[in-house]
């Protein structure tokens, strides 16, 4: 099985922290994603990564920035959190062209 | 751009009963039509694929169907076990990245 790793399952952070999310996967998938879900938005789209050290945005990548320096991890940084990226964030790898798999999200609150 | 629209929000059944979700898409160029089940604070799971119009995945109480417009998520004999988020989503051909709908939020009753 598939298996995507995320390393919180709850944050709480303060304005204006640099917070660093990390998300692991074991299926030696080229490509890595990050979403955030928000009540009534649904899953939007941060960054995405198809290689070791690529990366694009997503529809929504002010205020993150991402890392990918080894091709099982793959990092999502809030370089000032701000109480509006408190939200729901997922992380997911796939093959190309199928079904992308899901970590068990990190719940994020910034104070 | 490319749009995904799901309905309805949310939709409530007794247990045993029948029904249909429906996720209607805008994409030029469907590579795939991926359907996956939500639980309250965890990540989405995955449930089916379809690729081309006419194609049907079934699992379980489940049966997902695919036309050029629109994709319909049966769920047969439902059991509370089964209330979750459904979310549905397009990959366009070219990409490996998704747009989702907003989900339908299933409460089966016993």
């Amino acid at each position: 099985d598939v298996k995507v790793t995320q390393s919180s399952r709850y944050l709480v952070k303060r304005t204006g922290e640099k917070v660093f999310l990390e998300c692991v996967q074991d299926m030696d998938h080229e490509n890595m994603f990050w979403y955030r879900q928000d009540p009534g938005l649904g899953l939007r789209l941060i960054y995405f990564s198809y290689d070791v050290k690529m990366k694009e945005k997503g529809d929504i990548p002010e205020g993150y920035s991402v890392s990918r320096e080894k091709k099982e991890r793959f990092s999502l940084i809030l370089e000032s959190a701000s109480t509006n990226q408190t939200s729901m964030y997922l992380c997911a790898s796939s093959l190309t062209a199928f079904e992308a798999f899901f970590g068990q999200g990190t719940r994020l609150t910034v104070v | 751009e490319d749009q995904v629209t799901q309905s309805p929000e949310a939709l409530r059944l007794q247990e045993g009963e029948s029904s249909s979700l429906n996720c209607s898409y805008t994409v030029s160029g469907l590579r795939g039509l991926f359907w996956y089940r939500q639980d309250p604070g965890k990540g989405p799971e995955f449930l089916f694929t379809l690729y081309s119009a006419g194609e049907e995945k079934e699992k379980e109480r489940l049966k997902a169907t695919l036309t050029k417009k629109e994709s319909f998520l049966h769920i047969t004999a439902p059991k509370p076990e089964d209330s979750a988020t459904y979310l549905c989503a397009v990959q366009k051909e070219g990409y490996s990245t998704l747009t989702f709908g907003k989900g339908t939020m299933l409460l089966v009753s016993p």
